[in-house]
């Protein structure tokens, strides 16, 4: 079973700053299985990367995605105020199986 | 527009029954697995199942394996969890997605979540 670990656990930033988080798999995965989501307070998780590095439709271009292997990672190059929430790396494994990560929290500093 | 419309929220005693319902519209329906997410108070996302609504095909994770059981009825484009007897630690919120594939498989769209309390 593929374990998710994604660090920081939280990251506090001022808006505008860049914010990098990191998640690493227990064991080489393919970049096409990994995706982000965001999850705000009180709402449901939005996918903001699929594949590694595809963002989702509708997702700025201030969100990028990157890695391979066992190292992705999820970039907000200018943070604006609606980005302070958490974010979830997955993983799709083998028949169908999903994997989460504990998540990033990103708050205002 | 694709959207996954969840059932409202439920308050249970421990030991009670329970299904909740997840309804897709503006896709075909039976073309997508659709999964269930458990988010339980203050934690992160935990998969729990999908299922294959164009032949009902269904996989757990082995956390969740027989201790819940979900379904579809592609007649009314709705998938379901169920519980035969619930638990106080079956306290969460449980979120719906839909799975899109590129390349490989992921969640894109979300329900907007149902929450359960578990209390005697």
């Amino acid at each position: 079973e593929i374990v998710l670990t994604q660090s920081p656990g939280t990251l506090s930033l001022s808006p505008g700053e860049r914010a990098t988080l990191s998640c690493r798999a227990s064991q080489s995965v393919s970049s096409s299985s990994l995706a982000w989501c965001q999850q705000k307070p009180g709402q449901a998780p939005r996918l903001l990367i699929y594949g590694a590095s595809s963002r989702a439709t509708g997702i700025p271009d201030r969100f990028s995605g990157s890695g391979s292997g066992t190292d992705f990672t999820l970039t907000i190059s200018r943070l604006e105020p609606e980005d302070f929430a958490v974010y979830y790396c997955q993983q799709y494994g083998s028949s169908r199986t999903w994997t989460f990560g504990q998540g990033t929290k990103v708050e205002i500093k | 527009e694709v959207q996954l419309v969840q059932s409202g929220a439920e308050v249970k005693k421990p030991g009670e029954s329970l299904k909740i319902s997840c309804k897709g519209s503006g896709y075909s329906f039976t073309s997508h697995w659709i999964g269930w997410v458990r988010q339980m108070p203050g934690k992160g996302l935990e998969w729990m199942g999908i299922i294959y609504p164009g032949d009902s095909d269904t996989r757990y994770s082995p956390s969740f394996q027989g201790q819940v059981t979900i379904s579809a009825d592609k007649s009314i484009s709705t998938a379901y969890l169920q519980w035969s007897s619930l638990k106080a630690s079956d306290t969460a919120m449980y979120y719906c997605a839909r799975v899109e594939y590129s390349s490989s498989y992921y969640f894109d769209y979300w329900g907007q979540g149902t929450l359960v309390t578990v209390s005697s």
